[in-house]
């Protein structure tokens, strides 16, 4: 099956300090990715829309000038947690859609550890 | 708005038997799919079986079935022949067909009892 992989797997930042997380599709193209948020033992929290070439939809509540995300090839899509502070401490993958249908690949996630 | 509820936070089950995980949801929307994804440890997620909500038949995929009643808006997920490779965190997972977005419920623990 297609494979999507999240660079790095686990980091420790600074407070206040930016972290850039990576997704990327290695054997397919995504037009679309997506970025969830997961607290412990909670469910997946959709983020954002990533589209390739245009601007990320946002979920309402989630600041866009915090988590900017970038869509700059048909492989890859970024996340970067700025200005970072302990609450943002979480679990956060991403997942990339096949084609025009509703078939989606799961990157392994990230934890983020802010201190 | 779309909503999925798992009213089961935690279930256990004797290896070898059968065990059914609950989710309902509620949408207006008339062309969607349904899913039921695995979260191991590993925090890996994996699909284990989708439905597409304008098929009746329901889906099944080796020891995993769904029972899928659309006018109910319940989609169960059983698992026979429990393994204790099966032991996990289960979501139940709701996509709008237009938007490909996942809302997901919020999980069931299954632990699988040797």
């Amino acid at each position: 099956g297609a494979v999507v992989s999240q660079h790095p797997s686990w980091v420790i930042c600074k407070s206040g300090t930016s972290v850039k997380i990576e997704c990327r599709s290695l054997d397919f193209q995504a037009t679309t990715m997506f970025w969830y948020r997961q607290f412990p033992k909670q469910s997946l929290m959709l983020m954002a829309t990533s589209n390739e070439g245009s601007k990320a939809t946002y979920e309402q509540g989630v600041e866009k000038d915090k988590f900017l995300i970038n869509h700059a090839s048909l492989t890859l899509s970024t996340l970067t947690v700025t200005s970072a502070h302990p609450e943002d401490s979480s679990f956060y993958i991403c997942s990339a859609r096949v084609g025009s249908g509703p078939t989606q690949y799961f990157g392994p996630g990230t934890r983020l550890t802010v201190t | 708005a779309q909503t999925v509820t798992q009213s089961q936070p935690e279930m256990s089950v004797q290896e070898a038997e059968t065990v059914t995980l609950s989710c309902t949801y509620d949408t207006s929307e008339s062309n969607y799919y349904l899913f039921w994804y695995k979260q191991p440890p590993s925090r890996q997620m994996i699909l284990v079986i989708r439905q597409e909500a304008y098929k009746q038949q329901n889906a099944t995929e080796n020891r995993f079935s769904v029972n899928f009643q659309k006018a109910a808006k319940s989609f169960s997920l059983k698992i026979s022949d429990s393994q204790l490779g099966d032991t996990a965190m289960y979501f139940c997972a709701f996509m709008k067909s237009i938007s490909n977005q996942f809302y997901f419920g919020t999980g069931t623990s299954l632990t699988v009892i040797p």
